[in-house]
């Protein structure tokens, strides 16, 4: 079974910090991904990495940067925390290929103050 | 630009009914469409996916059907139980010749049964 795991479910942050989340994979995915899920909103792509340090930005960039500097883990990063931000983040993993099929973290609940 | 709806946005039902969730995408070019669920909290969990070249996919009680010529795709969930309650997603991803197909969810159908 495919694993994706996050760093923490909860987190709590005050504004202007700068925050990491961390997500990891255990099938050798090419293809991961972060989203953030709203009430109302629905889940709205962030960015995305096709590969070892290859990004692409989502919807939704402005005020997160990635990393993925090994295949299995992909890090988001709140430069400077704000409340706005305050969402439930998730991470995915796919193979390379529109057939298959994404799987999903259990997601980080993260509250900025 | 791909939109997609779900109708309706909430649902409930009494235990044993089968029932119908809905979504709907505005560009019929899609290269799947996969239905997840969602639990409170939780994060999704893959269902179904339908190809565009297919017209179906089942696994146990969920039927999952896709009309690409009338942009609909339909979640049949047979003999309905309470552990089905939960939110239901669907997802189109876009046709294209780069690594990334683009992925669009739907707001999601919340579906609680009543025992």
């Amino acid at each position: 079974d495919v694993k994706v795991t996050q760093s923490s479910r909860y987190l709590v942050k005050r504004t202007g910090e700068k925050v990491f989340l961390e997500c990891v994979q255990d099938m050798d995915h090419e293809n991961m991904f972060w989203y953030r899920q709203d009430p109302g909103l629905g889940l709205r792509l962030i960015y995305f990495s096709y590969d070892v340090k290859m990004k692409e930005k989502g919807d939704i960039p402005e005020g997160y940067s990635v990393s993925r500097e090994k295949k299995e883990r992909f890090s988001l990063i709140l430069e400077s925390a704000s409340t706005n931000q305050t969402s439930m983040y998730l991470c995915a993993s796919r193979q390379t290929g529109g057939g298959e099929t994404q799987y999903f973290g259990p997601g980080t609940r993260l509250l900025v103050l | 630009k791909q939109e997609v709806t779900q109708i309706p946005a909430a649902l409930s039902v009494p235990e044993g009914e089968n029932l119908v969730l809905n979504c709907s995408f505005t560009d019929s070019a899609i290269y799947n469409l996969q239905w997840f669920r969602q639990d409170p909290g939780k994060g999704l969990t893959s269902l179904l996916l339908i190809q565009s070249s297919q017209r179906e996919q089942t696994s146990g009680r969920l039927n999952a059907s896709l009309d690409k010529s009338s942009g609909r795709s339909t979640l049949y969930i047979a003999a309905s139980q309470p552990g089905d309650s939960a939110t239901y997603l669907c997802a189109a991803s876009g046709n294209s010749k780069t690594s990334y197909d683009k992925v669009i969810f739907g707001p999601g159908t919340s579906l609680s049964v009543i025992p």
